[in-house]
């Protein structure tokens, strides 16, 4: 089965500064790769993804890239602000037939005001 | 919609009872899944639903975990009986399977479980 590797598990960087977070994944035929944030308390929530066929998708101050030949992806947070603190899973699957998500163990992401 | 609905949204029971954990996924998903969330082992998936059949139960601890579907919007998982390891957030998902669609799961706010 897939087996999602993520590093680091804490990150602390200040308010302003950008903030990078890699994932490798086993199963070179997985084809989807989300993230999601986990704010404290609450429930985790996909804030971006990208498909395989893509090597790098953006939306505002987050973009994800992905390298198939290496089997990594990575997320990068821009200008991060305090609202950015949480813990970010990175996940991967494969897109149109087994639909369950393998998860990364998750990075504490603080932002330091 | 008011998205996936879990409850109850704290239980805290004594070792041995039977906890039951409730959820309703979004209106119109075919993919359901429970996940148990821990500081130790982060997010695991315990078991998965396709249009109400498990498909992938590999992931249940033991035979003290059952899950069930009886219909398509509303899925029990059941823990008899509790242990205090069993002390954790139990989330449940949907999505839905379509293949233009993504794997988007959307997860519910999740039930906290405390095992004394």
């Amino acid at each position: 089965g897939e087996n999602v590797e993520q590093h680091p598990s804490t990150l602390s960087v200040q308010e302003g500064d950008s903030a990078v977070i890699k994932c490798t994944y086993s199963d070179s035929a997985s084809n989807y790769f989300p993230w999601y944030k986990q704010e404290l308390g609450k429930r985790p929530q996909l804030i971006i993804d990208i498909r395989s066929n893509v090597g790098e998708k953006k939306d505002q101050r987050i973009a994800v890239t992905l390298n198939k030949t290496a089997k990594h992806f990575s997320l990068h947070i821009t200008e991060t602000q305090p609202e950015d603190s949480a813990v970010y899973f990175c996940a991967a699957t494969l897109s149109g037939s087994a639909r369950q998500l393998t998860f990364g163990s998750g990075t504490q992401l603080t932002v330091l005001p | 919609d008011a998205g996936v609905i879990q409850s109850p949204r704290h239980e805290v029971t004594e070792m041995g009872q039977e906890v039951t954990l409730r959820c309703k996924p979004i209106s119109g998903h075919d993919y359901l899944f429970w996940y148990r969330q821990t500081m130790m082992r982060g997010l695991e998936l315990l078991i998965y639903f396709n249009n109400n059949v498990p498909i992938d139960d590999s992931g249940m601890p033991e035979d003290r975990f059952s899950a069930k579907m009886p219909n398509a919007s509303f899925s029990t998982l059941k823990i008899q009986p509790s242990e205090p390891r069993d002390s954790a957030v139990y989330f449940c998902a949907s999505s839905f399977g379509q293949p233009i669609a993504k794997n988007i799961q959307y997860f519910g706010a999740g039930t906290r479980l405390s095992v004394l």
